[in-house]
């Protein structure tokens, strides 16, 4: 299994909400990481996770709050987002620490901010 | 700072020919990867370099990697449709840092 799940694929939500990402690897890797793209966009790296401890905060804003339960699952909560924030969040994992391992990424979750 | 710079940014070209996309920095990397991406998607990773001078081959894609490790290039020989997307370099650095490209979105027009 070479698969990154990420659900779910679309989500609209307003400023109010709270939401939940999710993302799973059944690969056995060891880091995990969320990124958001924009259009056309190379993916800008928001958080790593590494032997399920953050390792990596690439000086989110508070209103993302990423949560790793165990290794094969990382979550992304939300809360009071900003229609800025609209993009797709990739989740991606690899087999070891270290940008030098490859990484696999999901297909992704289209969100909208309203 | 963005670290790896690809020309072109846009691409669209007819079905059957050749194109090079480039990716080019001041920095040097110790890996450098290359990934497809099409929309609404996660990308894909193509191929991966790791030594200086190095080049890959993947049916109709050549990939090198600069002798200083500090520029790739991605040659697609016979361009399709199914080509189209987003191609975006990747590497990481000794630092233990890692940065995409800029991306070069490519359409090929049956």
């Amino acid at each position: 299994d070479t698969e990154v799940t990420q659900t779910p694929k679309h989500l609209v939500m307003g400023m109010t909400n709270k939401k939940s990402l999710k993302c799973e690897q059944h690969m056995g890797h060891r880091a995990m990481y969320w990124y958001k793209q924009k259009a056309k966009k190379p993916p800008e790296l928001m958080f790593v996770y590494s032997y399920e401890k953050l390792s990596i905060n690439e000086s989110v804003p508070s209103r993302f709050s990423p949560e790793c339960p165990n290794s094969s699952l990382l979550n992304l909560h939300l809360h009071a987002l900003q229609p800025e924030d609209s993009a797709l969040y990739l989740c991606a994992s690899s087999q070891g620490e270290g940008f030098f391992y490859e990484q696999y990424f999901g297909p992704g979750t289209r969100l909208t901010v309203t | 700072t963005q670290l790896l710079e690809q020309s072109p940014q846009f691409l669209s070209i007819q079905e059957g020919e050749n194109l090079t996309v480039y990716c080019n920095s001041s920095s040097v990397f110790s890996s450098l990867q290359w990934y497809r991406q099409e929309p609404g998607e996660g990308p894909v990773l193509l191929v991966t370099v790791v030594t200086g001078g190095e080049v890959k081959k993947l049916k109709r894609l050549t990939f090198q990697f600069g002798d200083a490790r500090k520029d790739s290039s991605l040659h697609i020989t016979a361009a399709q449709p199914g080509d189209t997307g987003l191609y975006l370099c990747a590497g990481a650095n000794t630092g233990n840092q890692f940065y995409f490209g800029t991306g070069t979105s490519l359409t090929v027009i049956p």
